[in-house]
């Protein structure tokens, strides 16, 4: 069964700094990368994702995936208090296999 | 959007007794979940459905017992609560198994006193 472990557990950054939030990974054949958000008290929602080798931005967001090194992370460029919230990362293998996803990250970015 | 609603919102139940969480998407969504979270922590699968009247047990199952009646309802059951299911539970719709997004509801925080 895929294992999907995130570090660090919890974070706080002051205003403005770049974030990275990582995620590791157990099965090489894995194809869907994911981060999702969870502001407090809220459903957690899709923020982006990635399905190849590389990296992906949208906005103040960047995903890097490193499929040899079982590993991708997401970084914040700028990171403001609204930015706050407990991030997921999620994997799948394919699209007949489940998503599977990681313990979290709890970022608090401090004004 | 995908839309997941779920009810009741926040619930109180005593120990012992019958809990019923409901779940009800407009996606047309092939695939139903169930996920548990406890305090700060991350989403835990107890249930999931890929057809109406078809269930499957996820990575913590005991104790909880799901039905999927229609492909927009999906069900959880906790036929004797306990303490230690305590805790918000989240459903969740996606198009297909994996490489896709999950849609959630906006959970129900469950209290068993």
């Amino acid at each position: 069964q895929q294992k999907v472990q995130q570090s660090p557990e919890s974070l706080i950054v002051p205003e403005g700094a770049m974030t990275s939030l990582n995620c590791t990974f157990s099965d090489s054949a894995s194809q869907y990368f994911a981060w999702y958000r969870q502001h407090s008290g809220k459903a957690p929602k899709a923020l982006m994702s990635i399905f190849s080798n590389g990296e992906k931005e949208e906005g103040r967001f960047t995903i890097h995936l490193n499929k040899a090194s079982l590993h991708f992370s997401l970084h914040i460029r700028d990171s403001q208090p609204s930015d706050s919230a407990l991030y997921l990362c999620a994997v799948s293998q394919n699209s007949n296999n489940r998503i599977f996803f990681g313990d979290g990250t709890q970022l608090v970015v401090k004004p | 959007e995908a839309a997941v609603t779920q009810s009741p919102r926040s619930k109180v139940a005593v120990t012992g007794g019958k809990v019923t969480l409901s779940c009800h998407q407009t996606n047309n969504h092939d695939y139903m979940y169930w996920y548990r979270q406890d305090t700060g922590h991350g989403l835990r699968l107890i249930h999931y459905s890929y057809v109406a009247d078809s269930t499957e047990k996820g990575d913590i199952p005991d104790g909880y017992k799901a039905s999927r009646p229609s492909q927009e309802n999906f069900s959880l059951i906790l036929e004797l609560a306990s303490l230690s299911q305590t805790a918000v539970y989240f459903c969740a719709s996606s198009e297909g198994q994996g490489n896709t997004e999950v849609f959630f509801g906006k959970g129900t925080r469950l209290t068993v006193v």
